[in-house]
């Protein structure tokens, strides 16, 4: 299983980019990056998911060095609208077991 | 279209009675994962259904706790003789996942379970 280690918490103020960094060191061949975020009383919703190089839609990019062993959540010019957990998760292909760590809470200020 | 729908979205109940969650997944989806996210914390997994295949339960905590998926489509967790260590929300999510492929999950907004 892939174990992802993320920041606890950031802070940021409207407008500005905010980045957010996981570490996966023992991401396997076949896996998947795939963020989500989370507001309180709601479950989790997909935002990006990649597997290398970077990928981009009309929410966030994420970007993934050659070797894989992070990954980074880049939000443009947050909101407070933006203020939420955010998870990292590894893994895919077929039948495995997700593992989602504690996630980063965004606390996004005027 | 519509999305995950777990119900109830809170349930109350008293320690030692058994207590059923439901979950209706996104039609189609083959894959079901039901999770567990105390206070603060991060989604633990619980199960795990893909298709007709035999179910993945190496996250159940304990034997009290099982799941069921009739038909491929709606699942039912069942806990007996809650405890309070049971408090939670309970989510689950559904995923298009043919075998060897990735596709993100769906969640449903949960049910919150409080054990008194």
């Amino acid at each position: 299983l892939a174990k992802t280690t993320q920041p606890i918490s950031m802070d940021s103020y409207e407008g500005q980019e905010v980045n957010i960094t996981c570490s996966h060191n023992n991401i396997a061949t076949n896996d998947y990056i795939t963020w989500y975020q989370q507001f309180p009383s709601q479950g989790p919703r997909f935002i990006i998911q990649g597997y290398k190089t970077k990928v981009t839609n009309e929410v966030a990019s994420l970007f993934i060095p050659a070797d894989r062993k992070s990954s980074t959540l880049s939000l443009p010019r947050v909101s407070l609208s933006d203020t939420a957990v955010y998870y990292c998760l590894v893994g895919g292909g077929g039948s495995y077991i997700p593992t989602f760590g504690r996630g980063t809470s965004l606390i996004v200020h005027p | 279209g519509a999305g995950v729908s777990q119900s109830p979205s809170n349930k109350v109940t008293e320690k030692g009675k058994d207590v059923e969650l439901r979950c209706d997944p996104i039609s189609g989806h083959t894959a079901l994962y039901w999770y567990r996210q105390s206070l603060g914390q991060g989604l633990e997994f619980l199960i795990y259904f893909q298709g007709n295949s035999a179910p993945d339960k190496s996250g159940l905590p304990s034997d009290r706790f099982s799941a069921e998926r009739t038909g491929g489509s709606v699942s039912t967790l069942t806990i007996q003789r809650t405890q309070q260590e049971d408090s939670a929300v309970y989510l689950c999510a559904s995923s298009l996942m043919p075998t060897g492929s990735n596709q993100p999950q769906h969640f449903g907004d949960g049910t919150r379970l409080s054990i008194l």
